[in-house]
């Protein structure tokens, strides 16, 4: 069972400009998520989170939004560089042991 | 402080045989969680161990096992090969709660 999906295996956009990765989760347990990003040849590197208490965090250029009546999160990128060109991962648990991913969206950022 | 680290890097072995995949943990971290990547897929929770006991265990056959030392390193092993096994091993280690730190990964090849 796919308990979190991203339905976008890919994303291209423009340098500068703002990128929105989605992902969407059907277990109500979950109580935290994440997100990480992959370079090739490389472990998933952790890039934010948020637990279900909160609607949004913010890092620098990167914000996770949540929206728990929908199941729903997004984390936007503003603005895109090029190297964030990389597969982002949306990774979701209830009690951090069992920790669901995405299958991953690839996101291109052209100069 | 060092980061996770996984041995050996890629492996090339024939079905029915058995693997042994190690990982030391990021200094300061009890837990260490192994997953299982297929190609364009997310990573897929294979178990957890906190303070040498399995803490949770995903949808994985029996001929999967793990050990976790009192060091925190860890080993994963696969029993009886299958071709279906060839695929990145993951292992991410964390404090008690928090976020888990991914390792670059093992790249198994099961012929």
């Amino acid at each position: 069972d796919q308990q979190v999906k991203q339905n976008s295996p890919s994303l291209s956009v423009q340098e500068g400009r703002i990128s929105i990765l989605n992902c969407d989760y059907t277990n109500s347990m979950f109580d935290y998520f994440l997100w990480y990003k992959k370079y090739p040849a490389e472990g998933p590197t952790f890039l934010i989170s948020i637990s279900s208490i909160k609607d949004k965090n913010e890092d620098g250029r990167f914000t996770v939004f949540l929206n728990k009546s929908a199941k729903h999160l997004s984390l936007h990128i503003v603005p895109s560089q090029p190297g964030d060109s990389a597969v982002y991962f949306c990774a979701a648990s209830d009690n951090n042991n069992d920790m669901r991913f995405g299958a991953g969206t690839r996101l291109t950022v052209k100069p | 402080e060092t980061g996770v680290t996984q041995s050996p890097t890629h492996l090339i072995k024939t079905r029915g045989q058995q693997v042994t995949l190690r990982c030391s943990s990021q200094s300061g971290h009890n837990t260490v969680s192994w997953y299982q990547q297929a190609l364009g897929q997310g990573p897929q929770f294979i178990f957890q161990y906190y303070r040498e006991e399995e803490n949770g265990r995903g949808n994985f056959p029996p001929r999967f096992s793990g050990l976790q030392f009192p060091n925190y390193s860890s080993e994963l092993n696969v029993n009886a090969l299958e071709l279906d096994d060839s695929a990145l091993y993951l292992c991410a280690s964390s404090p008690t709660t928090g976020v888990q730190f991914f390792g670059p990964g093992t790249r198994l090849t099961v012929l």
